[in-house]
């Protein structure tokens, strides 16, 4: 029953490093989104996807890209980081169901960088 | 004015408190309704979804008023447990696209 999982939990980068945060779900929703949340605050959506093929940018996308080959996969990559994407990373998927639409979030990425 | 907005907290009770939070939303055709709860360093998770006769869940009860676009939470005799912040969710009109506001923090005191 693995739900929405993410790695890595935990990573340190340096300024001008990049990387990918990898978010998998296995319950064939279709919309997955990526939040970030920095301490104290609200979640901010960075990017989100209705369907395989489909992303769209949400409010604070500048510095991230994403792509979603699959329906189970939506990686979101940090090209260039800088202090500014120091927060934690929620990465979530939902799909409406008999009304209902519920989204369940991976256990996050703390990310750093330095 | 934003998609869905909330009470901006924090909300610091005593135990046994009666709490009340309040949200408002922008589209009048957004159609399904959550409050989600979130622990500190934690994901979010579903506590209740809102339903338009309004439901209760042991000590927690959510309503929804969509002539106003206002949802609430009330939690009775809150336990130290219940300290968290508390997400007012919606999706957005016309789509299954889940919006979540800011979220309100409570805290519980002995």
């Amino acid at each position: 029953n693995a739900g929405v999982t993410q790695t890595p939990k935990f990573r340190i980068l340096k300024i001008g490093q990049s990387m990918t945060l990898q978010c998998a779900q296995d319950m064939n929703h279709n919309y997955m989104y990526w939040y970030r949340q920095d301490p104290g605050m609200g979640l901010k959506l960075i990017y989100y996807s209705v369907g395989a093929g489909i992303t769209d940018k949400g409010e604070v996308p500048n510095g991230y890209n994403v792509s979603r080959s699959t329906t189970e996969d939506f990686p979101l990559r940090l090209e260039l980081a800088a202090p500014s994407q120091t927060s934690v990373y929620f990465c979530a998927s939902s799909e409406l169901q008999g009304g209902n639409t519920e989204a369940f979030f991976g256990q996050g990425t703390r990310l750093t960088v330095v | 004015r934003k998609e869905v907005e909330q009470d901006p907290g924090p909300f610091n009770v005593p135990e046994g408190a009666t709490v009340a939070f309040n949200c408002t939303y922008s589209n009048s055709a957004s159609q399904s309704f959550f409050w989600y709860r979130q622990d500190c360093r934690k994901e979010p998770k579903l506590l209740m979804s809102v339903y338009s006769s309004g439901n209760e869940d042991g000590r927690f009860t959510a309503q929804l008023n969509r002539a106003s676009q206002y949802i609430s939470l009330l939690i009775r005799d809150s336990k130290l447990s219940d300290s968290a912040t508390y997400l007012c969710v919606v999706t957005q009109g016309g789509s299954e696209k889940l919006v979540f506001g800011k979220g309100t923090k409570l805290t519980v005191n002995p």
